[in-house]
């Protein structure tokens, strides 16, 4: 089953709102969590890192004001996208990396969140 | 920085053929490899993870090696399945400092029945 779950699985918003995505870690404590953005068929683009209680790491280019990330407990991450533009508009997959089968470090991925800005 | 390569970017085979899915890095000092399907506006499902002592793992129809020192990993299917159409990604995982996968542009495979 799902190990990791990210809500909403899509959603729609005019230009100018703010989007939140959770994303959760199931039944394992995720010592670190990731955000990527996927363009259509563009492979994943690593926007974020973070660890629980400490400030995120952001990838160059991507802007921390506009893309916030709270890594708030071992299971949860949020991503908020402030003021969504039309540009926004991406695949957004968050992905928790913890020890869950057969005792190694390993990295897995929500099933994604659409996000479409109108 | 890693890079990494798939090589096709694109394959068709009739069902039931056995195929060959390569992925070449750049970066030979990694902790482990996975492999990772992705359907169409879906996340990525992990098949199999390869730690950097190992040559190869096995999870039913799908056998994955690893020779790391000269960077490459392949992805064999046996008795390919019309199920199996999607995009497989090979991501190398690097640690010291940068703890996170990096990602090829897949191959997209498409099995015919």
């Amino acid at each position: 089953g799902a190990v990791v779950s990210q809500h909403p699985s899509w959603v729609i918003c005019k230009s100018g709102t703010s989007v939140k995505i959770e994303c959760r870690s199931l039944d394992f404590q995720a010592t670190t969590m990731f955000w990527y953005r996927q363009f259509p068929k563009q492979s994943l683009m690593l926007m974020a890192t973070s660890n629980e209680g400490s400030k995120a790491t952001y990838e160059q280019g991507v802007e921390k004001d506009k893309f916030l990330i709270n890594h708030a407990s071992l299971t949860l991450s949020t991503l908020t996208v402030t003021s969504a533009h039309p540009e926004d508009s991406s695949f957004y997959i968050c992905s928790a990396r913890g020890v869950k089968r057969g005792g190694y470090n390993e990295q897995f991925f929500g099933p994604g969140t659409r996000l479409t800005v109108l | 920085k890693q890079e990494v390569t798939q090589i096709p970017a694109a394959l068709s085979v009739p069902e039931g053929e056995n195929l060959v899915l390569n992925c070449s890095f750049t970066d030979s000092a990694i902790y482990n490899l996975q492999w990772f399907r992705q359907d169409p506006g879906k996340g990525l499902t992990s098949l199999l993870l390869i730690q950097s002592s190992q040559r190869e793992q096995t999870s039913g129809r799908l056998n994955a090696s690893l020779d790391k020192s000269s960077g490459r990993s392949t992805l064999y299917i046996a008795a390919s399945q019309p199920g199996d159409s999607a995009t497989y990604l090979c991501a190398p995982y690097s640690g010291a400092g940068s703890y996170q996968l990096t990602f090829g542009k897949g191959t997209k495979l498409s099995v015919i029945p």
